[in-house]
């Protein structure tokens, strides 16, 4: 079974630009998490979706958002860039939003390794 | 709010030891609690996952135990090799429905000197 992918895997954008990201979750998966790591401040969560709803934001501006498609892949989009949105971007999967037991692991994607100049 | 804190930040050890790495949270109304190990600019990967109601898991060489009431995990790690060199974090998931979402920690970073 294929893991979680997303694309791409490294972006360089200048400030004042969007950025958009991508991620598949594994087949079957429908809980989809996005969260940005930095080394100052680690992994924080920025949004849950399951069945195309957003279940659950994290403490980051408007300017970060997110969609999930019917086929469970999901976007996220960063505008108007500031340097400090520099980070690793990684996109987990689960079969569920965290119900029942043994069903919530998360899978992680490799990321996508932002970079803003 | 929930904040877990995993000290120290990074650790180094010679290969063959045995070895417990730490992970406390503020909040002990959790529903599980995960560990992750995460090589140099990868993604993050799964090692255990241990329920509220359960007190450890195993898995290998690697055991994590829970306690809920003093807000304490540890993972510990059998007969250490280079491989097992990484960054390892531990996160906790609170409540369910609507606000459930992963806490993590900022990880220990292991290194196993052959």
């Amino acid at each position: 079974k294929a893991g979680v992918t997303q694309t791409p895997r490294y972006l360089i954008k200048t400030r004042g630009q969007q950025v958009t990201l991508s991620c598949s979750p594994i087949s079957g998966h429908r809980s989809v998490s996005w969260y940005q790591q930095t080394p100052g401040q680690g992994l924080q969560f920025l949004f849950e979706y399951f069945s195309e709803t957003q279940r659950n934001k994290g403490n980051f501006p408007g300017r970060f958002s997110g969609r999930q498609f019917s086929n469970s892949r999901s976007e996220m989009n960063v505008s108007t860039l500031e340097l400090g949105d520099s980070a690793l971007y990684l996109c987990a999967s689960s079969s569920s939003p965290g119900l029942a037991a043994g069903s919530n692991t998360q899978y992680f994607g490799p990321g996508t390794r932002l970079t803003v100049l | 709010k929930q904040e877990v804190t995993q000290i120290p930040a990074a650790l180094s050890v010679p290969e063959g030891e045995n070895l417990v790495l730490n992970c406390s949270f503020t909040d002990s109304a959790i529903y599980n609690l995960q560990w992750f190990r995460q090589d140099p600019g990868k993604g993050l990967t799964s090692l255990l996952l241990i329920q509220s109601s359960q007190r450890e898991q195993t898995s290998g060489r690697l055991n994590a135990s829970l306690d809920k009431s003093s807000g304490r995990s540890t993972l510990y790690i059998a007969a250490s090799q280079p491989g097992d060199s990484a960054t390892y974090l531990c996160a906790v998931r609170t409540n369910t429905g609507a606000n459930s979402k992963l806490t993590f920690g900022k990880g220990i970073t292991l290194s196993v000197r052959p």
